[in-house]
């Protein structure tokens, strides 16, 4: 089956830390990859992404992730925590081929990023 | 620059109620997609719809209706509500099908079944 792991539920971290937030997942073929952010009462909002190329790839809000393939796994990273990114993260992936013509994601169970100041 | 819009965004009903949520998206996609949220469980996909008039079942399609009848609108229908069924819904649509191509969300709406 296919699946994404979010190995931690809660990533704490000091202001002005760098912090990681885990990925990996579990699909055939080259999948598209994806992170989320959501906030309190809110919709998820689009970070960033990887589709082929560059293996760090960088998004919004000063956020970058690493692709990894052969440990399957693609985690969020940025170099100076901010007390504003606490928040709801989610990974998520769409699966090339026959399911990417839904364009439907599977997504992880999520990590709650507190930064503290 | 409404984007994807939810209505209602709280609904409390009572265990064999009806309901119908709607999602109106404003960017001309072609691909909808109803998910749910619960604790520890990320966000499950429900029904979606590659087009105006066609609709496809999901990941947890039981005790769900959907309808896509124009393009920029997205319902979804429970016919006879369980307490299983609380949850947040969360609307999104894509511009295309191509691998890369993001979605986009509403704000969510929280429904309690009692």
């Amino acid at each position: 089956a296919q699946s994404v792991a979010q190995p931690e539920d809660q990533v704490n971290v000091a202001e002005g830390n760098p912090l990681t937030v885990k990925c990996t997942y579990s699909v055939s073929g080259n999948p598209y990859l994806f992170w989320y952010v959501q906030y309190p009462n809110r919709g998820l909002q689009f970070l960033l992404k990887y589709i082929t190329g560059d293996n760090l790839v960088k998004g919004s809000y000063g956020f970058e992730a690493e692709f990894n393939k052969s440990q399957t796994s693609f985690h969020l990273k940025k170099p100076s925590a901010l007390v504003s990114d606490s928040a709801l993260y989610f990974c998520a992936v769409r699966p090339a081929g026959g399911s990417s013509n839904t364009g439907k994601l599977i997504f992880g169970q999520g990590t709650t990023l507190q930064v503290k100041p | 620059n409404a984007g994807v819009t939810q209505t209602p965004k709280f609904r409390v009903l009572k265990t064999g109620q009806s309901m119908t949520l709607l999602c109106a998206q404003d960017m001309n996609h072609e691909y909808m997609y109803w998910y749910r949220q619960d604790p520890g469980m990320g966000l499950r996909l429900i029904h979606y719809s590659v087009g105006e008039g066609t609709t496809a079942k999901g990941e947890v399609p039981d005790g769900y209706n959907v309808s896509r009848l124009k393009k920029q609108n997205f319902l979804l229908g429970l016919e006879s509500a369980a307490p299983s069924q609380t949850s947040v819904y969360f609307c999104a649509s894509s511009y295309s099908r191509q691998g890369d191509s993001p979605l986009h969300f509403g704000n969510g709406t929280r429904l309690t079944v009692t």
